[in-house]
């Protein structure tokens, strides 16, 4: 099984700030890895697939980066309605793994 | 516009069954491969089942192996996944979600197992 770590856990950040969300994996999972935003009582939405590949609809301060084993998200000028879980996926192998997550709220 | 309802959510007993289903619209449902993801109450996601388009092959979640059985119905547009043996642990919001990519999540259904 592939593990996910993603760090951090938290992060309490001001607005126009610039976030970084990390995500190593286990095994090598070439681009294989993806990007969701779950904000509270909502489903999780994708914000980027195979590591760097934007979404429509997806504001563009939303970007991602890596491959092989070391990923990232960057939300470059964070907004309010940032505020949200966010979680790395890996579709390279079953079982399918996510990250632990990262809570992102805004101070 | 994709659209992907859960039904199905509710209390049951540990040892008791239920079976949750997922109503998609919006795009040729037999395209498509399909999976079923968890998240307990307050915890992150946890993956719990995959079915391809035509439903030839599937795969589980070493913690739901033996006890859940997913399935389709291409005719009727529909996901299945049919829960065995449930277990306090099992309690979770449960999602459909499609594709390998998880592009679209419908908005899920509670399973609570208690008695």
């Amino acid at each position: 099984e592939i593990v996910l770590t993603q760090s951090p856990d938290f992060q309490s950040v001001t607005p126009k700030e610039k976030v970084t969300i990390t995500c190593r994996a286990s095994q090598t999972i070439g681009s294989s890895l993806h990007w969701y935003q779950q904000k509270p009582d909502q489903s999780p939405k994708l914000l980027i697939k195979y590591a760097s590949q934007s979404i429509s609809g997806v504001p563009s301060r939303f970007s991602g980066s890596g491959s092989g084993t070391d990923f990232t998200l960057t939300i470059n000028s964070l907004e309010a309605e940032d505020a949200a879980a966010y979680y790395c996926h890996q579709s390279s192998s079953f079982p399918l793994t996510f990250g632990g997550g990262t809570k992102v709220e805004i101070k | 516009e994709v659209q992907l309802v859960e039904s199905g959510g509710g209390l049951v007993q540990p040892g008791g069954s239920q079976r949750l289903s997922c109503a998609a619209s919006g795009f040729t449902f037999s395209s498509y491969e399909m999976n079923w993801v968890r998240q307990a109450p307050g915890k992150g996601l946890e993956w719990v089942s995959y079915i391809s388009s035509s439903g030839s092959t599937v795969y589980y979640a070493d913690s739901v192996k033996g006890r859940f059985t997913i399935s389709r119905d291409n005719a009727k547009n529909s996901l299945y996944l049919q829960m065995n043996s449930l277990r306090a642990e099992d309690t979770a919001v449960y999602f459909c979600a499609r594709t390998l990519l998880l592009d679209y999540w419908g908005q899920g259904t509670l399973v609570t197992v208690s008695s």
